[in-house]
């Protein structure tokens, strides 16, 4: 199993360009997350989902939109890229949402 | 809403000196599950434990060991005889379990507390 993977692993952009942060894993997992991990700030739940066809926002989901056509993806966009989503970008999985979450490596984006 | 607090934001010791790492949750709900995940300086978080509301019994694994207190809503992390590769940041996590609930399926964490062990 790769377990949780995400790409990619660095990236630059420009105020009020667009993308698309990925993320899959292969654990037939229900639970997909997005978090950004900021300096002091922990990690802030941006969206999260329970199921394919199922998302709702978190604690910081300005900005960011998301959709879950499948078990499988969990994909992260950014619609206008703006200096203050300069983060780490975790992706997280877990089955049902009493077990533990697995974690994918980590976007860094840096916005300019 | 539920909320976890990390009250030490950074904690330095020297090698073989113990340390506890503070965790301090709130939640309405009557079941609940809390988490501590390791970030070491490459940066992956890695899963430490899972204790559920309903469980207050202590845990030992290794030189790791938690103290969870319902009644000060605590779940503290002791590493017994500090090493250089336990220096990452340590955070908690709080996962409400009631279907239904205005936080089912959300995993909130602390700001995390930097731990560094010097030799």
């Amino acid at each position: 199993n790769a377990g949780v993977t995400q790409t990619p692993k660095f990236q630059v952009l420009k105020t009020g360009q667009s993308m698309t942060l990925q993320c899959a894993q292969d654990m037939n997992h229900e639970y997909m997350s997005w978090y950004r991990q900021d300096p002091g700030m922990g990690l802030r739940l941006i969206h999260y989902s329970v199921g394919a066809g199922i998302t709702d926002q978190g604690e910081v989901p300005n900005g960011y939109n998301v959709s879950r056509s499948t078990t499988e993806d969990f994909p992260l966009r950014l619609l206008s890229a703006a200096p203050s989503q300069t983060s780490v970008y975790f992706c997280a999985s877990r089955q049902g949402q009493v077990n533990e979450q697995f974690f994918g490596p980590g976007t860094r984006l840096t916005v300019l | 809403a539920q909320k976890v607090t990390q009250a030490q934001t950074e904690i330095s010791v020297v090698e073989k000196e113990d340390v506890t790492l503070d965790c301090v949750y709130e939640t309405r709900d009557t079941t609940y599950y809390l988490f501590w995940y390791k970030q070491p300086p490459s940066g992956e978080l890695v899963f430490l434990i899972r204790r559920n509301s309903f469980d207050e019994q202590n845990e030992i694994s290794g030189r790791y060991s938690w103290n969870f207190q319902k009644s000060t809503s605590s779940f503290n992390f002791t590493i017994t005889a500090s090493q250089v590769v336990d220096s990452a940041v340590y955070f908690c996590a709080l996962s409400e379990a009631s279907a239904g609930g205005t936080s089912y399926g959300k995993l909130t964490f602390g700001q995390g507390t930097i731990l560094t062990v010097h030799p």
